[in-house]
């Protein structure tokens, strides 16, 4: 079993859809979660850090669940601009391990 | 302007040779990272370094070695032992565990 894993993609989706992406971690003493956002050819961005409260950023909404080891994304009203892979991070003790992405392209 | 440095962004080696990819930061960060992204695929780690002059292997360490003589800098070779070098390789730094990740802007890598 991978240690962080995600929806496999690609996602296509309609402009003003809402999206979610999905991701599980193997190791209950994982201590911090992220979502990353990469563009194509280009280095990952911080999209949001991700807590056990859940917290929202305008359209972007991360939700931690500890107890299933699941962590989530959700973007409501999909721009063309969202279009990019979301990358799931996890950090275990130190180690930084990304789960393979999930690609979402959206379309007028 | 502090930041990751990466250096080259292209780099075309000949099979058989070592190359070595640089990283240097000025972010004061404790923790750097070294990972290698494929076509079409996520960020798998090599090497990671938590604090000078110690460095743990990831996922994919075979054919690679890293040092870490200074905090601001942690370079990457890639041996001739490394089967399918060709790959776009991505270093990180964060400052304290737990927190976000800064990324350089990676070095494409071709061998030929």
């Amino acid at each position: 079993r991978k240690e962080v894993e995600q929806d496999p993609g690609p996602f296509n989706v309609p402009e003003g859809a809402t999206v979610a992406f999905n991701c599980t971690y193997s190791n209950s003493a994982s201590q911090s979660f992220f979502w990353y956002r990469q563009d194509c050819r280009k280095e990952p961005k911080l999209l949001m850090s991700v807590y056990s409260s859940g917290n929202e950023d305008g359209r972007f909404t991360a939700q931690l669940n500890r107890a299933s080891q699941y962590i989530s994304l959700l973007i409501r009203d999909s721009k063309l601009s969202d279009s990019a892979t979301y990358l799931c991070v996890v950090n275990q003790g130190g180690k930084l391990i990304f789960g393979q992405g999930t690609e979402l392209s959206v379309k007028p | 302007d502090g930041g990751i440095t990466q250096s080259p962004k292209y780099l075309f080696r000949k099979e058989g040779q070592n190359v070595t990819l640089s990283c240097e930061q000025n972010l004061n960060h404790d923790a750097m990272y070294w990972y290698r992204q494929d076509p079409g695929q996520g960020l798998r780690l090599i090497y990671y370094s938590q604090i000078v002059n110690d460095f743990q292997k990831g996922d994919i360490a075979e054919g690679y070695s890293v040092s870490r003589e200074k905090k601001e800098s942690f370079p990457l070779t890639v041996t001739s032992a490394q089967k399918n070098p060709t790959a776009f390789y991505l270093c990180a730094s964060i400052p304290v565990r737990g927190t976000e990740a800064f990324f350089g802007q990676g070095t494409r890598l071709t061998v030929v």
